[in-house]
C-alpha cells in the first residue's frame, strides 16, 4: 500500500525557514517523480514544486528562489526547504506520487500545516 | 500566465449524471497536459480519482470517468450519490516541468 507521511510543520516568523519532510513506503520511490502541493485556508489547491527521478527540479513562480525540492532516495524521503517565508505561505502541504513523469499526481499525503505570523 | 478554468459550482440530482470540465485559457486541452481530476471533501486530504486523462485511481467506483471533450478534459459522474457531494479539483501539465490546479468545482447532490 502506497504511504505517504508529511511532517516538519509549524509555526514560524516572516522571513524564517522550515523544512518539511514526506515519507515514502509501499513503492519504489526512485520510480516516481514527486510533488509538493500546497493549500492556503479556505482555498483551493496550489502547486508547488516537482523533483524527477533524475533529481531535476521545478517551481512555481510563487515560490521559486526560496524554496528547495530535494529528495534522499536512501531514506525514500522526500524533502521541501523553504526558506525567507511569507504569509502568504501559509497552507496546508502535501506531498504526492506522481504517475506519469512529472505529471499526474495519483497518491497524496495527509499534510502538514505550516503557519507564518509573527 | 497560464489558467485552468474550472466551473466554481454545479449541482445535481441524486441518481444523476453530471460533467465537470477543465479548460486552458491558452489553449486546447489535450491528452499531453495528462489532466487529472482530485476530489477533496473539506477537511481530508486530496484524494485522485483519475490521472493522464482516463486511468481510474485504484478503488475509485466505475461511476467516475475521465476524457477530453471538445478542447476541455471532462470527469464524468455517472449515477450520483450523496456521498459525492465535494470540491473537485483539475490539474493539467502545462511546460517545463510545471503543473497548474483549477480553481475547483463545487459539487452539491440534491
Amino acid at each position: 500500500e502506497v504511504q505517504l507521511l508529511e511532517s516538519g510543520g509549524g509555526l514560524v516568523q516572516p522571513g524564517g525557514s522550515l523544512r518539511l519532510s514526506c515519507a515514502a513506503s509501499g513503492f519504489a520511490f526512485t520510480s516516481n517523480a514527486m510533488t509538493w502541493v500546497r493549500q492556503a485556508p479556505g482555498k483551493g489547491l496550489e502547486w508547488v514544486s516537482c523533483i524527477t527521478t533524475g533529481a531535476a527540479t521545478y517551481y512555481a513562480d510563487s515560490v521559486r528562489g526560496r524554496f528547495t525540492i530535494s529528495r534522499d532516495t536512501s531514506k525514500n524521503t522526500l524533502f521541501l526547504q523553504m526558506n525567507g517565508l511569507r504569509a502568504e505561505d501559509t497552507a496546508v502541504y502535501y506531498c504526492a506520487r506522481n504517475n506519469r513523469g512529472v505529471a499526474s499526481p495519483d497518491y497524496w499525503g495527509q499534510g502538514t500545516l505550516v503557519s507564518v505570523s509573527s | 500566465q497560464t489558467v485552468v478554468t474550472q466551473e466554481p459550482s454545479f449541482s445535481v440530482s441524486p441518481g444523476g449524471t453530471v460533467t465537470l470540465t477543465c479548460g486552458l485559457t491558452s489553449g486546447s486541452v489535450s491528452t499531453s497536459n495528462y489532466p487529472s481530476w482530485i476530489q477533496q471533501i473539506p477537511g481530508q486530504a486530496p484524494r485522485t480519482l483519475i490521472y493522464s486523462t482516463n486511468t481510474r485511481s485504484s478503488g475509485v467506483p466505475n461511476r467516475f470517468s475521465g476524457s477530453i471533450l471538445g478542447n476541455t478534459a471532462a470527469l464524468t459522474i455517472t449515477g450520483a450519490q450523496a456521498d459525492d457531494e465535494s470540491d473537485y479539483y483539475c490539474v493539467l501539465y502545462v511546460t517545463n516541468g510545471i503543473s497548474v490546479f483549477g480553481g475547483g468545482t463545487k459539487l452539491t447532490v440534491l
